[in-house]
């Protein structure tokens, strides 16, 4: 399977301030997503980063609060914006081919203070 | 959009006994069920998985069994081993062939102790 990286693997911000993490995969693929892990919690889909054009939000997500950017097929980045501390969660990419199978970024723990 | 449920919440289970986790979705398109294990700290990673035109997949120590009618799947580890402590998620897609097919759903989680 692919080699996914994601920078950076954590961060302390201050509210009002906003964090860009980067995904990087080591071969092109098809499909990249970008989920949020609260502490405890589950995962929940943010959105699917479509190359060249906008990303597409699940519902309870918008593109003003998370913009994504996919410039080719092995990069995206998710970008926090103007963080609150319910901001504060693992953030990870996972990337799939063409088949249904996603695989997971190692994460970037962000904790908003 | 799908519902995944996933129960139990936290099991405990002496080393060598099996373990079973079972989920539950909502939306009968959906047609491919991965599992991941989280160990603490680290990313969830793929364990097995099952796609809707066959009833039960084994590897190893690990089975998935679905059941289409009842719109179920279930995790099942024997022999189980202390390093198999983890949190595991079950999930829910359609698949490909439509916009957002893809989009895995996950349950809300088991921490699966091995006591030793």
């Amino acid at each position: 399977s692919a080699v996914i990286s994601q920078k950076p693997s954590r961060d302390i911000c201050q509210r009002g301030t906003s964090l860009t993490i980067q995904c990087q995969v080591d071969s092109q693929v098809t499909m990249m997503f970008w989920y949020r892990q609260q502490p405890g919690q589950s995962l929940t889909l943010i959105a699917t980063a479509n190359q060249g054009s906008e990303a597409t939000y699940e519902s309870g997500f918008v593109i003003d609060k998370f913009p994504i950017s996919r410039p080719n097929l092995t990069f995206s980045t998710l970008t926090v914006s103007n963080m609150s501390p319910e901001d504060s969660s693992i953030y990870l990419c996972s990337v799939g081919s063409t088949r249904e199978t996603q695989y997971f970024g190692p994460g970037t723990r962000l904790l908003v203070l | 959009g799908e519902n995944v449920e996933q129960h139990p919440s936290t099991l405990s289970v002496q080393e060598g006994d099996s373990a079973v986790i079972k989920c539950t979705y909502s939306d009968s398109a959906s047609n491919y069920f991965p599992w991941y294990k989280q160990e603490l700290g680290k990313r969830p990673q793929l364990i097995i998985d099952i796609r809707s035109n066959v009833g039960e997949k084994k590897d190893q120590r690990i089975a998935v069994t679905l059941n289409k009618t009842a719109k179920h799947f279930s995790l099942h580890i024997t022999e189980t081993q202390p390093e198999d402590s983890a949190v595991y998620f079950c999930a829910a897609s359609m698949g490909r062939g439509k916009t957002g097919a893809n989009n895995l759903f996950f349950g809300t989680g088991t921490r699966l102790t091995v006591i030793p």
